[in-house]
């Protein structure tokens, strides 16, 4: 079974910080890794998708990389704005018979202070 | 107008009650997922479609039925509603193709507290 682990569980940083939110799974066999981003009150939003052949993908000042050997991926945040205070969440893609279902981690809710 | 839409957005109930939350979606996605959510601990799956004659159980599908009456709708009911099952409940969607590269679209979810 699919166990995915999200450190840390809340992180409050200064504006114009770089930082980084970890995620590690228990099965490598996985189809991609997702980051989602879920603010309150609204469902969540897809940020980036790894698929399971690439090492790493990048959206404006977020850079999601993958490592599958070591059940590691780390969302990396440049330059944080107030903007960014949500919650984080990530999952890990299942193939074969549990094709397309998604493993959640629980979330770092990040808080980033003017 | 959202793709993904979840009424009703709030529910206050009591136990015994039944519920049905409702989802429907523009995307014109064959799959449909409901998840619920609890503080840290992330989405769980409860029941999810790969289209309307495809139903499958979850992880935590104890407790809940589901029916997909139509390609854009996909119903959660909790037949006799208990107080654990108090918690932020969410659909979502996706479309058909190579699992690589398949994301998911998720509603605004319904807040459900069972009293």
């Amino acid at each position: 079974k699919q166990e995915v682990t999200q450190i840390p569980a809340a992180l409050s940083v200064p504006e114009g910080e770089n930082l980084v939110l970890n995620c590690s799974f228990t099965d490598s066999a996985i189809y991609n890794l997702q980051w989602f981003r879920q603010d309150p009150g609204k469902g969540l939003t897809s940020l980036l998708l790894i698929q399971s052949s690439q090492r790493e993908q990048t959206s404006g000042r977020l850079n999601a990389s993958l490592d599958k050997s070591s059940g590691r991926s780390t969302l990396y945040i440049a330059a944080s704005q107030p903007g960014d205070s949500a919650t984080y969440l990530c999952a890990a893609s299942a193939g074969g018979t549990s094709y397309g279902k998604l493993t959640f981690g629980q979330g770092t809710i990040l808080t980033v202070h003017p | 107008d959202a793709d993904v839409t979840q009424t009703p957005r709030n529910r206050i109930t009591k136990t015994g009650k039944r519920i049905m939350l409702e989802c429907s979606q523009t995307k014109g996605h064959d799959r449909m997922y409901w998840y619920r959510q609890d503080p840290g601990l992330g989405l769980r799956l409860i029941y999810y479609s790969f289209d309307v004659k495809d139903i499958n159980k979850g992880e935590i599908s104890d407790g809940y039925s589901v029916s997909r009456q139509a390609q854009a709708k996909f119903s959660l009911s909790l037949e006799s509603a208990i107080p654990n099952q108090t918690a932020l409940y969410f659909c979502a969607t996706s479309e058909p193709g190579r699992a690589s590269t398949d994301t998911q679209y998720f509603g605004p979810g319904t807040r459900l507290t069972v009293l």
